[in-house]
Protein backbone atom coordinates (compact mmCIF):
# COMPACT_ATOMS: atom_id res chain seq x y z
CA UNK A 1 0.00 0.00 0.00
CA UNK A 2 1.28 3.41 -1.01
CA UNK A 3 -0.82 4.99 2.42
CA UNK A 4 1.49 6.49 4.77
CA UNK A 5 0.73 6.83 8.85
CA UNK A 6 -1.01 9.76 10.35
CA UNK A 7 -0.57 10.99 13.48
CA UNK A 8 -2.16 11.27 15.97
CA UNK A 9 -5.19 9.77 15.24
CA UNK A 10 -7.41 12.03 17.43
CA UNK A 11 -6.30 15.33 19.01
CA UNK A 12 -7.92 17.61 21.70
CA UNK A 13 -6.77 20.67 22.30
CA UNK A 14 -8.22 24.21 23.83
CA UNK A 15 -8.61 27.26 21.67
CA UNK A 16 -6.05 29.26 21.08
CA UNK A 17 -3.81 26.64 21.24
CA UNK A 18 -1.52 25.30 18.56
CA UNK A 19 -2.39 21.93 16.78
CA UNK A 20 0.04 19.65 15.25
CA UNK A 21 -0.34 16.72 12.94
CA UNK A 22 2.32 14.30 11.59
CA UNK A 23 1.76 11.97 8.69
CA UNK A 24 4.37 9.99 7.16
CA UNK A 25 4.50 8.31 3.45
CA UNK A 26 5.86 5.29 1.90
CA UNK A 27 6.77 5.74 -1.73
CA UNK A 28 8.89 9.02 -3.54
CA UNK A 29 6.56 12.25 -4.44
CA UNK A 30 6.67 15.17 -6.59
CA UNK A 31 4.05 16.99 -3.50
CA UNK A 32 2.24 16.60 -1.00
CA UNK A 33 -1.33 17.73 0.04
CA UNK A 34 -3.23 18.02 3.22
CA UNK A 35 -7.41 18.07 2.99
CA UNK A 36 -9.86 18.82 6.22
CA UNK A 37 -13.04 17.33 6.10
CA UNK A 38 -15.84 19.14 8.17
CA UNK A 39 -18.36 16.37 9.90
CA UNK A 40 -20.81 15.95 7.38
CA UNK A 41 -18.96 17.34 4.27
CA UNK A 42 -16.60 16.35 1.55
CA UNK A 43 -13.04 17.06 1.96
CA UNK A 44 -11.82 20.63 0.93
CA UNK A 45 -8.23 20.97 0.07
CA UNK A 46 -5.78 23.03 2.43
CA UNK A 47 -2.25 23.32 1.32
CA UNK A 48 -0.13 21.67 -1.25
CA UNK A 49 3.95 21.48 -0.82
CA UNK A 50 5.79 20.58 -3.29
CA UNK A 51 9.21 18.02 -3.02
CA UNK A 52 11.90 20.49 -3.12
CA UNK A 53 10.03 22.41 -0.92
CA UNK A 54 10.70 22.28 2.76
CA UNK A 55 8.23 24.86 4.58
CA UNK A 56 4.86 26.12 3.82
CA UNK A 57 2.53 28.58 5.16
CA UNK A 58 -0.90 29.39 4.22
CA UNK A 59 -2.88 31.52 6.58
CA UNK A 60 -2.70 29.55 10.58
CA UNK A 61 -1.30 26.90 8.57
CA UNK A 62 2.25 25.47 8.53
CA UNK A 63 3.58 22.46 6.17
CA UNK A 64 6.97 21.27 6.25
CA UNK A 65 7.57 18.52 4.22
CA UNK A 66 11.08 16.13 5.37
CA UNK A 67 11.56 13.88 2.18
CA UNK A 68 14.56 11.84 3.59
CA UNK A 69 12.19 10.97 6.54
CA UNK A 70 9.36 10.77 4.39
CA UNK A 71 7.30 13.03 6.46
CA UNK A 72 5.25 16.01 6.83
CA UNK A 73 3.65 17.54 9.26
CA UNK A 74 0.71 20.57 9.41
CA UNK A 75 0.91 23.02 11.83
CA UNK A 76 -2.33 25.13 13.06
CA UNK A 77 -1.28 28.33 15.15
CA UNK A 78 -4.26 30.23 17.36
CA UNK A 79 -6.71 27.39 16.71
CA UNK A 80 -10.41 27.86 16.67
CA UNK A 81 -13.71 25.88 17.19
CA UNK A 82 -14.36 26.08 13.45
CA UNK A 83 -10.80 24.02 13.01
CA UNK A 84 -12.39 21.09 14.60
CA UNK A 85 -12.29 18.26 11.65
CA UNK A 86 -10.26 15.61 10.51
CA UNK A 87 -7.19 16.45 8.62
CA UNK A 88 -5.68 13.91 5.77
CA UNK A 89 -2.70 13.98 4.18
CA UNK A 90 -3.09 11.34 1.09
CA UNK A 91 0.18 9.80 -0.29
CA UNK A 92 0.07 8.42 -4.45
CA UNK A 93 1.52 8.04 -7.50
CA UNK A 94 -0.01 8.86 -11.01
CA UNK A 95 -2.63 10.85 -9.99
CA UNK A 96 -4.24 7.89 -7.95
CA UNK A 97 -4.42 9.53 -4.30
CA UNK A 98 -4.92 7.08 -1.44
CA UNK A 99 -6.11 8.62 1.94
CA UNK A 100 -6.18 6.65 5.54
CA UNK A 101 -8.62 7.40 8.15
CA UNK A 102 -7.25 10.77 8.77
CA UNK A 103 -6.72 12.63 12.13
CA UNK A 104 -9.36 14.02 14.22
CA UNK A 105 -8.73 17.17 15.26
CA UNK A 106 -11.20 18.60 18.42
CA UNK A 107 -10.88 22.30 19.83
CA UNK A 108 -12.62 23.37 22.94
CA UNK A 109 -13.84 26.25 23.16
CA UNK B 1 -18.55 27.12 -11.20
CA UNK B 2 -20.69 25.16 -8.48
CA UNK B 3 -18.43 22.65 -7.63
CA UNK B 4 -18.92 19.15 -8.15
CA UNK B 5 -22.44 17.80 -7.65
CA UNK B 6 -23.45 14.81 -6.83
CA UNK B 7 -26.81 13.12 -5.67
CA UNK B 8 -28.80 12.19 -4.06
CA UNK B 9 -27.43 13.48 -0.86
CA UNK B 10 -29.05 10.57 1.21
CA UNK B 11 -30.31 7.43 0.05
CA UNK B 12 -32.50 4.98 2.03
CA UNK B 13 -33.06 1.44 0.21
CA UNK B 14 -33.65 -2.12 1.28
CA UNK B 15 -31.16 -4.54 0.65
CA UNK B 16 -30.93 -6.41 -3.03
CA UNK B 17 -32.48 -3.07 -4.58
CA UNK B 18 -30.35 -1.48 -7.76
CA UNK B 19 -28.42 1.79 -6.30
CA UNK B 20 -27.27 4.79 -8.79
CA UNK B 21 -25.36 7.56 -7.06
CA UNK B 22 -24.85 10.47 -9.57
CA UNK B 23 -21.96 13.00 -10.25
CA UNK B 24 -20.98 16.06 -12.63
CA UNK B 25 -17.33 17.37 -11.90
CA UNK B 26 -16.26 20.49 -12.23
CA UNK B 27 -16.43 21.71 -16.04
CA UNK B 28 -12.64 21.28 -17.70
CA UNK B 29 -11.58 18.69 -15.27
CA UNK B 30 -10.28 15.47 -17.00
CA UNK B 31 -9.91 13.34 -13.65
CA UNK B 32 -12.86 11.56 -11.73
CA UNK B 33 -12.93 9.91 -8.84
CA UNK B 34 -15.06 7.86 -6.77
CA UNK B 35 -14.40 6.38 -3.28
CA UNK B 36 -16.27 5.59 -0.34
CA UNK B 37 -15.86 6.55 3.74
CA UNK B 38 -17.21 4.57 6.74
CA UNK B 39 -16.20 4.62 9.79
CA UNK B 40 -13.83 1.21 9.90
CA UNK B 41 -12.00 1.29 6.74
CA UNK B 42 -11.25 5.24 5.99
CA UNK B 43 -11.84 6.88 2.77
CA UNK B 44 -11.34 4.18 0.08
CA UNK B 45 -10.32 4.45 -3.25
CA UNK B 46 -13.09 2.93 -5.66
CA UNK B 47 -12.28 4.27 -9.53
CA UNK B 48 -10.71 6.60 -11.69
CA UNK B 49 -11.28 7.83 -15.01
CA UNK B 50 -9.15 10.37 -17.32
CA UNK B 51 -10.92 11.68 -19.93
CA UNK B 52 -14.33 9.65 -19.19
CA UNK B 53 -12.04 6.24 -19.60
CA UNK B 54 -11.70 4.27 -16.58
CA UNK B 55 -7.91 3.53 -15.74
CA UNK B 56 -7.78 1.98 -12.23
CA UNK B 57 -10.92 -0.26 -10.58
CA UNK B 58 -8.84 -1.90 -8.33
CA UNK B 59 -10.63 -0.47 -5.48
CA UNK B 60 -14.08 -1.49 -6.55
CA UNK B 61 -14.84 -4.37 -3.73
CA UNK B 62 -17.25 -6.49 -6.02
CA UNK B 63 -18.92 -7.09 -9.21
CA UNK B 64 -21.87 -5.82 -7.98
CA UNK B 65 -20.50 -2.36 -8.28
CA UNK B 66 -20.10 -0.68 -11.49
CA UNK B 67 -19.19 2.98 -12.74
CA UNK B 68 -20.08 4.92 -16.11
CA UNK B 69 -18.62 8.17 -17.56
CA UNK B 70 -20.41 8.38 -20.69
CA UNK B 71 -19.46 12.28 -21.10
CA UNK B 72 -17.41 14.64 -19.44
CA UNK B 73 -19.49 16.31 -17.31
CA UNK B 74 -21.55 13.25 -16.00
CA UNK B 75 -20.40 9.61 -13.83
CA UNK B 76 -22.60 7.19 -12.32
CA UNK B 77 -21.93 5.03 -9.72
CA UNK B 78 -24.18 1.92 -9.39
CA UNK B 79 -24.79 -1.05 -7.08
CA UNK B 80 -26.69 -3.94 -7.84
CA UNK B 81 -27.89 -5.73 -5.44
CA UNK B 82 -27.01 -3.57 -2.84
CA UNK B 83 -25.94 -5.50 0.91
CA UNK B 84 -25.91 -3.33 4.40
CA UNK B 85 -22.12 -3.27 4.43
CA UNK B 86 -22.24 -1.09 1.04
CA UNK B 87 -23.63 1.26 3.60
CA UNK B 88 -21.05 4.13 3.78
CA UNK B 89 -20.64 8.18 1.98
CA UNK B 90 -19.87 7.31 -1.42
CA UNK B 91 -17.93 10.86 -2.33
CA UNK B 92 -17.26 11.72 -6.21
CA UNK B 93 -13.84 14.39 -6.87
CA UNK B 94 -12.69 15.77 -9.82
CA UNK B 95 -9.20 17.41 -10.42
CA UNK B 96 -7.62 18.92 -13.14
CA UNK B 97 -4.27 16.35 -13.55
CA UNK B 98 -0.92 17.74 -14.77
CA UNK B 99 2.53 16.87 -13.82
CA UNK B 100 3.67 17.66 -10.01
CA UNK B 101 0.08 18.34 -8.83
CA UNK B 102 -3.35 16.46 -8.83
CA UNK B 103 -5.77 18.92 -6.45
CA UNK B 104 -8.74 16.84 -5.84
CA UNK B 105 -12.21 18.76 -5.10
CA UNK B 106 -14.99 16.58 -3.33
CA UNK B 107 -18.68 16.54 -3.76
CA UNK B 108 -20.91 16.92 -0.66
CA UNK B 109 -21.33 12.87 -1.00
CA UNK B 110 -24.24 10.87 -1.00
CA UNK B 111 -24.86 8.78 2.10
CA UNK B 112 -26.23 5.81 1.02
CA UNK B 113 -27.91 3.42 4.06
CA UNK B 114 -29.06 -0.36 2.63
CA UNK B 115 -31.38 -1.79 5.53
Amino acid sequence: SQQGEEDPQALSIQEGENATMNCSYKTSINNLQWYRQNSGRGLVHLILIRSNEREKHSGRLRVTLDTSKKSSSLLITASRAADTASYFCPSGANSKLTFGKGITLSVRP
Amino acid sequence: DAGVIQSPRHEVTEMGQEVTLRCKPISGHDYLFWYRQTMMRGLELLIYFNNNVPIDDSGMPEDRFSAKMPNASFSTLKIQPSEPRDSAVYFCASSHGYSGANVLTFGAGSRLTVL
